[in-house]
């Protein structure tokens, strides 16, 4: 099973708007990182969060991570076209030593 | 500033088959990772190389065979290749084992009829 899950599984919004797509996961974790996937392309990093950590800027993203309900959540601001693709969350677990990645959010935005 | 190059880009294998998918990463990482990509589904690891030398099964290893060559490359190997392995495979590597992010290859889509 997946340890993170997205939702939700699609979103579609216009050019402008703010896009929010959140994770969930089922235990505990060391960090959590968002990637962005083109279509047809490989994954890009966005941003890691540690789990000491509750909120993280870059640019028009921003994350926040909320170890006690085991969530995540990608804001991004003001959505240009070019940011149309699939965005993963992925967790990290020290014991295991595992990062393990979301179904994915796909975003759709429209000029 | 090449990152992590992956060759082929795409390959069609008939059943029974075998090919080694290749990468190569130039950014003097110590760990390297395959993974595969199934419709609708994130990323699932098949192995992993936390430092030249050493290999380790991920999730998924079953069908495949790793050789971690160099530094620079780690390569996939499908001995036997099955309908089952058709997938976009994703190689990547870090600075550490697991932990910290991931720079990913382009992807191999691969097609087994």
């Amino acid at each position: 099973s997946q340890q993170g899950e997205e939702d939700p599984q699609a979103l579609s919004i216009q050019e402008g708007e703010n896009a929010t797509m959140n994770c969930s996961y089922k235990t505990s974790i060391n960090n959590l990182q968002w990637y962005r996937q083109n279509s047809g392309r490989g994954l890009v990093h966005l941003i890691l969060i540690r789990s000491n950590e509750r909120e993280k800027h870059s640019g028009r993203l921003r994350v926040t991570l909320d170890t006690s309900k085991k969530s995540s959540s990608l804001l991004i601001t003001a959505s240009r076209a070019a940011d149309t693709a699939s965005y993963f969350c992925a967790t990290f677990k020290a014991a295991g030593n595992k990062l393990t990645f979301g179904g994915g959010t796909r975003v759709l935005v429209k000029p | 500033n090449a990152g992590v190059t992956q060759t082929p880009k795409f390959q069609v294998l008939k059943t029974g088959q075998s090919m080694t998918l290749q990468c190569a990463q130039d950014m003097n990482h110590n760990s390297m990772y395959w993974y595969r990509q199934d419709p609708g589904m994130g990323l699932r690891l098949i192995y992993y190389s936390a430092s030249e030398g050493t290999t380790d099964k991920g999730e998924v290893p079953n069908g495949y065979n790793v050789s971690r060559l160099n530094k620079r490359e780690f390569s996939l190997r499908l001995e036997s290749a099955a309908p089952s392995q058709t997938s976009v495979y994703f190689c990547a590597s870090s600075g550490e084992v697991l932990g910290t992010s991931h720079t990913f290859g382009s992807g191999t889509r691969l097609t087994v009829v």
